[in-house]
């Protein structure tokens, strides 16, 4: 099966500029999610969405970020404006249905290649 | 807050050594936990998934264990290659199915 595509691959804009990612996940999978991978760190997770409904975005810095899944397919995430500390790879995974029991299923995720981004 | 810590940070090791990975967290109420590996510049690549009812999962050279009530996972890799050579993250997952990543273990293999 065809994997996660993002796009751009890499990015550099200059901080107070504008930047989107854009996600096409596998097919038949519900479940989109956005992680931020600061270089050193592990992923941290900014949004989830289950079809196009928001299951969490707790830690997606509203006040600067945005993103949206259309239709329940692609996604996009929007950061505007961009400050320094929003250097990072931005990564989009997918994964089969998610059951609130936890039961059941197939959990597996299956990530993109990732955007990196450079804030200067 | 569910944490997770990893062990060693790095890891250097002559080819064909055997080799344990450890990942611990707080929050012992998980689904799932999954090893992901993660090679420069690129995005993970899932290696295994442990369902919270299973023990253990194997997958060629790859077995990862899971003790939910103490909190650990252990990744052990056999016979190691210089193509093992990456970023090694776990990542527990709770209700909704949201993964928590330690910060890695960088392994490196000498030929």
């Amino acid at each position: 099966e065809a994997g996660v595509a993002q796009s751009p691959r890499y990015k550099i804009i200059e901080k107070r500029q504008s930047v989107a990612f854009w996600c096409n996940p596998i097919s038949g999978h519900a479940t989109l999610y956005w992680y931020q991978q600061i270089l050193g760190q592990g992923p941290k997770l900014l949004i989830q969405f289950q079809n196009n409904g928001v299951v969490d975005d707790s830690q997606l810095p509203k006040d600067r970020f945005s993103a949206e899944r259309l239709k329940g397919v692609d996604s996009t995430l929007k950061i505007q404006p961009a400050k320094l500390e929003d250097s990072a790879v931005y990564l989009c995974a997918s994964s089969h249905l998610f059951l609130k029991t936890g039961t059941g299923g197939n959990y597996g995720y299956t990530f993109g290649s990732g955007t990196r981004l450079t804030v200067v | 807050k569910q944490e997770v810590t990893q062990i060693p940070a790095a890891l250097s090791v002559p080819e064909g050594e055997n080799l344990v990975l450890n990942c611990s967290f707080t929050d012992s109420a998980i689904y799932n936990l999954q090893w992901f590996r993660q090679d420069p510049g690129k995005g993970l690549t899932s290696l295994l998934l442990i369902q919270s009812s299973q023990r253990e999962q194997t997958s060629g050279r790859l077995n990862a264990s899971l003790d939910k009530s103490s909190g650990r996972s252990t990744l052990y890799i056999a016979a190691s290659q210089p193509g093992d050579s990456a970023t090694y993250l776990c990542a527990p997952t709770g209700a909704t199915n949201k993964l928590i990543f330690g910060t890695g273990t960088l392994l490196a293999v000498q030929p």
